[in-house]
């Protein structure tokens, strides 16, 4: 069981909007805005897409954004295309360990 | 263009030590501005900090596998490393090695470049 909690899955249409959501506790995701989210492909590292809660990397789509709300995180990605289906782990510092935590992912298919 | 690759066997047996070795390209791994990290996927499964060294040789673990593993750094060589002893075949996973910065003594908990993984299976 991992440590932040993720919907196994979700799905949209090319062009609608989706969220992910990443439930933590007050000592991690609720206590600190260090919530990132990164994308994996299949056989590929994770990619960073969001930082800090809501920062994007320079080359990372205005399509991405992030957001917070007490213990909860939140992905959304707009305009869906092809190339976003894959798989979304969110993470937060952890108090409890002084590490960096994910969430167990969550499959995006675009339909 | 800063780069990592991990190396090492892809097969260990039960009971033993996995080691692993991450050389760093682009970048020096001594430098104050970074800290360098391992962390493992399972397959079909979430990923996990295993634990993160910095230039100077300190280090932080992963609680769950604090007993088992060590983290050490070469600067010399550009590469820092990974021992988990006592391995299962919960062991087994894809790990990476990634890296992280630090801002003056602030901590980024975010990983900016990673390693492409490599799979690492424990069976006799």
């Amino acid at each position: 069981q991992s440590a932040l909690t993720q919907p196994a899955s979700v799905s949209g249409s090319p062009g609608q909007s989706i969220t992910i959501s990443c439930s933590g506790s007050s000592s991690d995701v609720g206590g600190y805005y260090f919530v990132s989210w990164y994308q994996q492909h299949p056989d590929k590292a994770p990619k960073l897409m969001i930082y800090d809660v809501t920062n994007r990397p320079s080359g990372v789509s205005n399509r991405f954004s992030g957001s917070k709300s007490g213990n909860t995180a939140s992905l959304t990605i707009s305009g869906l295309q092809a190339e976003d289906e894959a798989d979304y782990y969110c993470s937060s510092y952890s108090s409890r360990t002084t590490l960096v935590i994910f969430g167990g992912g969550t499959k995006l298919t675009v339909l | 263009q800063v780069q990592l690759q991990e190396s090492g066997p892809g097969l260990v047996k039960p009971s033993q030590t996995l080691s692993l070795t991450c050389t760093v390209s682009g970048g020096s791994i001594s430098s104050d501005s970074y800290y360098w990290n391992w962390i493992r996927q399972p397959a079909g499964k979430g990923l996990e900090c295993i634990g993160r060294v910095y230039g100077s040789g300190s280090t932080i673990y992963n609680p769950s596998l604090k007993s088992r593993v060590s983290i050490s750094v070469d600067t010399s060589k550009n590469q820092f490393s990974l021992k988990l002893n006592s391995v299962t075949a919960a062991d087994t996973a894809v790990y990476f090695c990634a890296r992280a910065r630090l801002e003056g003594d602030v901590h980024v908990y975010y990983f900016d470049y990673w390693g492409q993984g490599t799979l690492v299976t424990v069976s006799s």
